[in-house]
């Protein structure tokens, strides 16, 4: 079945670092791509996506682009500030179904 | 924006108490979902609905069970609670099939002692 894998964490970068946190999926056909933020003591909030192969989903300045020959969607940053800290949430969806498939959260942590 | 509210931020029931989780959503959403968020598991679909009074089971359905009598209200019961049910709940909504993404409420911490 679907599924989406994702690095563990947490992740604990300094201030202005890059980032990278990896996502790889299992998917039949052409799925969809997310990835979505959780603050703490918040709900999940769509960060960015992609809906097809070689498109490339930014906000906030993160970016991932979807890879359909290596199967990844790889969540990036140039610039990490302490506010980006929260957990990150790799997902697909395929557009015929109604269901996501989510990977299981990466904590990020910035520090000063 | 869409906005998902989720009716209590913590609750704390006992073991084999009716438990009652609301999620009530504004814009007009066709499909409204219940997840569970456990550490090292994420989210797992427990539950989702398409249309009033429509319900189909997610991954993880045992000792959950949902009602949804109106499009904008959905609601989670755990008939009996017990103590793995303790965790965070999320409830998110989608619009139709060109809508892409969910929108998620904040969250219930429910804590089953």
């Amino acid at each position: 079945g679907d599924s989406v894998t994702q690095m563990e964490g947490p992740v604990t970068l300094s201030e202005e670092a890059f980032l990278t946190i990896n996502c790889t999926y299992t998917a039949t056909g052409y799925p969809s791509l997310f990835w979505y933020v959780q603050y703490p003591g918040e709900g999940l909030q769509l960060l960015l996506k992609a809906t097809k192969a070689d498109d490339k989903g930014s906000n906030k300045g993160f970016e991932a682009t979807y890879r359909k020959e290596t199967t990844s969607f790889h969540l990036e940053k140039g610039s990490v500030q302490v506010s980006d800290s929260a957990v990150y949430f790799c997902a697909l969806r395929q557009d015929n179904f109604n269901k996501f498939y989510f990977g299981s959260g990466t904590k990020l942590n910035v520090k000063p | 924006d869409v906005k998902v509210t989720q009716s209590s931020r913590y609750l704390v029931k006992r073991t084999g108490e009716k438990v009652f989780l609301e999620c009530v959503q504004d814009m007009d959403h066709e499909n409204m979902f219940w997840y569970r968020q456990d550490p090292g598991l994420g989210l797992r679909l427990i539950y989702f609905s398409y249309d009033v009074k429509m319900k189909e089971k997610g991954d993880i359905p045992e000792g959950y069970s949902v009602s949804r009598e109106k499009k904008e209200r959905f609601s989670l019961i755990l008939e009996s609670a017990s103590t793995n049910q303790t965790s965070m709940y999320l409830c998110a909504s989608r619009g139709g099939a060109q809508s892409y993404g969910y929108t998620f409420g904040s969250g219930t911490r429910l804590t089953v002692v």
